[in-house]
């Protein structure tokens, strides 16, 4: 079945510091694929996507490419600031049968960036 | 402004009572979404309805209940049959169109149940 895997955290960098949060997939077909974050006590926001290979997504700063052969979609931005603490989710949308646009969703990654 | 909204966003309840929780979008939205998230893990489906009058189960759906009865609506019930609902509750929302759009999420329900 469809799966997605993160890194597991939590994740401590300094303000300014290279973020990387990988992100595999396994999943039948082409899903496509997204990063939401969530903030403490807060609903999940839409971050970035991507629907097909070789796609690249960005927003914010951050950015992600959607790549086939590596079945992959890790996460980054050149500097962090303190805002950016978050826990961060990868996620695949299914296609076919039933469960047509259903996400999967990795465990998370929390991400703290101190001062 | 056009969202999710979700209420109350904390709820305390007796064991053995049943809740049921609020779920609106004004998006025109066909798809609708119920998830439970649980400190340190994912989330994970409990209901989803791709059209009125229509609902499927989750991965989780044993003890609770949905409804459908209006695009706009999709309350969940957490009944007393749920063995551990005390979680934090998310309702989200796609538009129908192509099938792999994303998804929109309400704020969230934070249940307690002692």
């Amino acid at each position: 079945g469809n799966s997605v895997t993160q890194m597991e955290g939590p994740v401590t960098l300094s303000e300014e510091a290279f973020l990387t949060i990988n992100c595999t997939y396994t999943a039948t077909g082409y899903p496509s694929l997204f990063w939401y974050v969530q903030y403490p006590g807060e609903g999940l926001q839409l971050l970035l996507k991507a629907t097909k290979a070789d796609d690249k997504g960005s927003n914010k700063g951050f950015e992600a490419t959607y790549r086939k052969e590596t079945t992959s979609f890790h996460l980054e931005k050149g500097s962090v600031q303190v805002s950016d603490s978050a826990v961060y989710f990868c996620a695949l949308s299914s296609r076919g049968g039933g469960s047509q646009g259903n996400l999967i969703f990795g465990k998370g990654t929390k991400l703290s960036v101190k001062p | 402004d056009g969202g999710i909204t979700q209420s109350p966003k904390y709820l305390f309840r007796k064991e053995g009572q049943n809740v049921t929780l609020s779920c609106e979008q004004n998006l025109n939205h066909d798809a609708m979404y119920w998830y439970r998230q649980d400190p340190g893990q994912g989330l994970r489906l409990i209901y989803y309805s791709q059209i009125v009058n229509d609902f499927q189960k989750g991965d989780i759906a044993e003890g609770y209940s949905v409804s459908r009865e209006k695009k706009e609506s999709f309350p969940l019930t957490v009944t007393s049959a749920q063995k551990n609902p005390t979680a934090f509750y998310l309702c989200a929302s796609r538009a129908g169109t192509g099938g792999l759009g994303e998804q929109y999420f309400g704020p969230g329900t934070r249940l307690t149940v002692t």
